[in-house]
């Protein structure tokens, strides 16, 4: 299968800092890259959708201007958790759509904000 | 109604046992049908997928689809401690790139 890499695996932070986490498709181009949040037990939830060369489309209620997204190349694309708080810490996944119908995952991001 | 449901378990099988693992979906035009694995703290892994009804198999894993009846699966066989995970299922629409999610099934088995 393809890879993606995620960057940093884990972070820790300060409340009321930033923290960006970097998704790279490592062998194949992907114009589109999906973030997804999951807290301990439950589904991955979709926070956003990546668009190379355009602005992300965010799901409903996830605040654009916290989580600010930049889709940089057709094999990176960037989360960058603005002002941190507690109630944002998660483990962040990104994924990156693969033709014609394959969908590779990171291995994630564990974000604790103390 | 969601998009997708699926039994949250927990599921625990003894070891060499047949898992079963199941999924319901309402969208009909969902033609990809994808199934994920995720470890403790990783990101999900891409099983199997399969397009429109029928089966597919890939050594001990069996992937099902009815799509008059909407019902998805995913046989395991032989189950080994190894298989414990988070069971995802995913469909997705043609042309589409996003994935409807289940709420995983988490799946023990014990040695």
């Amino acid at each position: 299968g393809a890879v993606v890499s995620q960057h940093p695996s884990w972070v820790i932070c300060k409340s009321g800092t930033s923290v960006k986490i970097e998704c790279r498709s490592l062998d194949f181009q992907a114009t589109t890259m999906f973030w997804y949040r999951q807290f301990p037990k439950q589904s991955l939830m979709l926070m956003a959708t990546s668009n190379e060369g355009s602005k992300a489309t965010y799901e409903q209620g996830v605040e654009k201007d916290k989580f600010l997204i930049n889709h940089a190349s057709l094999t990176l694309s960037t989360l960058t958790v603005t002002s941190a708080h507690p109630e944002d810490s998660s483990f962040y996944i990104c994924s990156a759509p693969k033709e014609p119908y394959e969908q590779y995952f990171g291995p994630g991001t564990r974000l604790t904000v103390t | 109604q969601k998009e997708v449901e699926q039994d949250p378990g927990p599921l625990s099988v003894p070891e060499g046992a047949i898992v079963s693992l199941n999924c319901t979906y309402s969208n009909s035009a969902f033609q990809y049908f994808m199934w994920y694995r995720q470890y403790s703290r990783k990101g999900p892994e891409l099983l199997m997928y399969t397009y429109s009804s029928g089966n597919k198999e890939d050594g001990r894993f069996t992937a099902q689809v009815d799509k008059s009846s909407k019902y998805i699966s995913l046989f395991i066989r032989d189950s080994q401690p190894s298989d414990s995970a988070t069971y995802l299922c995913a469909p997705k629409q043609t042309g589409a790139n996003n994935l409807f999610f289940g709420t995983g099934t988490r799946l023990t088995v014990i040695p």
